[in-house]
């Protein structure tokens, strides 16, 4: 059973640049052809795609984020990360790392608060 | 990018009715080559991530009910959900995976009547 555990600060300052992990359990990031992705949810509202990377190191990045979005594999972790650049009120939200596709998995997702 | 539409933004079913959400896309996400509608379902209840459903718009996920089914092409895709259920209460998503930004709907809330 694959699953995801995002981990990171809960709380970030204006400007800043936020960085998350995702720690993957039960499958290897670099078998198979799948896409790990980070999507968010800011709170009360509806899912927002972040980005993602596949088996390959191919990235697709949302391009009202792109200047700011950086996502990596870490093979030898089994892990995936995302940095995310200039952060501000406006990103506010619950992180979520995703494994795309068919048998998709989210992990739990971790709140992230961006205020001085 | 492609703009995913729901409807309705939420809806209110008796328990053992049915109930039936709406997506539209703004472009076909029906790949010719393969014949897939590239086309997803989401359920999020109150404090989990999302959970897929359906995925090439009409495939359940292993595990989910047969109560819930996925129908459409092209451009308008429904998720229907037969015989509602009290744990069925939640948001429901669709999205695109056609091309990239992957999009969502807005989701519609279904509650029990």
């Amino acid at each position: 059973q694959v699953q995801l555990q995002e981990s990171g600060p809960g709380l970030v300052k204006p400007s800043q640049t936020l960085s998350l992990t995702c720690a993957v359990s039960g499958a290897s990031i670099d078998s198979g052809s799948y896409y790990w992705a980070w999507n968010r949810q800011p709170a009360g509202k509806g899912l927002e795609w972040i980005g993602r990377i596949h088996t390959t190191g191919t990235t697709n990045y949302n391009p009202s984020l792109k200047s700011r979005v950086t996502i990596s594999l870490d093979t030898s972790k089994n892990q995936f990360s995302l940095k995310l650049t200039s952060m501000t009120a406006a990103d506010t939200a619950v992180y979520y790392c995703v494994r795309e596709g068919t048998s998709g998995r989210w992990g739990q997702g971790t709140l992230v608060t961006v205020s001085s | 990018d492609i703009v995913m539409t729901q409807s309705p933004d939420s809806l209110t079913v008796s328990l053992g009715e049915r109930a039936t959400i709406n997506c539209k896309s703004s472009q076909s996400v029906l790949y010719s080559s393969n014949n897939k509608n590239y086309l997803g379902w989401f359920q999020q209840k109150p404090g989990q991530p999302p959970k897929l459903l359906i995925y090439w718009a009409s495939t359940r996920e292993s595990g989910v009910p047969d109560r819930f089914s996925g129908s459409g092409s092209g451009t308008d895709f429904t998720l229907t959900i037969n015989s509602l259920q009290a744990e069925d209460v939640a948001v429901y998503y669709c999205q695109q995976y056609y091309s990239p930004p992957l999009t969502f709907g807005g989701g519609t809330k279904v509650e029990i009547k």
